[in-house]
């Protein structure tokens, strides 16, 4: 089993360009998330999907639109990339629903906007 | 929604201590409270986690208590190693808090 994996693992964009991050797991889990890490900031959720066909925002959603494929896949597009949006940006899965039980996390994909 | 705060943002040990942070919440409906330690470079792992129902668990050198009426749990570390050393997040409905990076000096 892979678990959680995300690609790229490395991007540098310039502002206002656009880009998919992608995330899969083979978990079988329902419910997939994802978060952006700054310095200070712990993780701060973006955008999660409960299961698949829905989708919902999380604390930080400006900016970014999700879709959740299919029950494996679940990507975050930034559609005009912006400097505040520069951080590292962590994929999860969950066997529960809501975050009631341990989420898995990807590798992450480190993300420079100039 | 929820909010969560946790302290102390760093803190350092002799190896052999014992360390403790703690993490406070704001919405009492919340019954799942893990922690998680990330490593240097890499993604956060669940180390322990509680559920509203128990007021402790413990699992080797590490253990979560949880006081529901007073809305906050803490993570304890005893017989601290080097290899502890790690940034460790509290987290409350998919809230986090924001870390706390922890030394342990040989």
């Amino acid at each position: 089993n892979a678990g959680v994996t995300q690609t790229p693992k490395f991007q540098v964009l310039k502002t206002g360009q656009s880009m998919t991050l992608q995330c899969a797991q083979d978990m079988n889990h329902n419910s997939m998330y994802w978060y952006r890490q700054d310095p200070g900031m712990g993780l701060r959720l973006i955008y999660y999907s409960a299961s698949e066909g829905t989708t919902d925002k999380g604390e930080v959603p400006n900016g970014y639109n999700v879709s959740r494929l299919n029950k494996r896949e679940f990507s975050l597009r930034l559609e005009s990339a912006a400097p505040s949006q520069t951080s590292v940006y962590f994929c999860a899965s969950s066997g529960w629903d809501r975050v009631l039980g341990e989420q898995f996390f990807g590798p992450g994909t480190r993300l420079t906007v100039l | 929604g929820e909010n969560v705060e946790q302290h102390p943002s760093t803190l350092s040990v002799q190896e052999g201590d014992s360390a403790v942070i703690k993490c406070t919440y704001s919405d009492s409906a919340s019954n799942y409270f893990p922690w998680y330690k990330q490593e240097l470079g890499k993604r956060p792992q669940l180390i322990i986690d509680i559920r509203s129902n128990v007021g402790e668990k413990k699992d080797q050198r590490i253990a979560v208590t949880l006081n529901k009426t007073a809305k906050h749990f803490s993570l304890h570390i005893t017989e601290t190693q080097p290899e502890d050393s790690a940034v460790y997040f509290c987290a409350a409905h998919m809230r986090f808090g924001a870390g706390t990076r922890l030394t342990v000096k040989p």
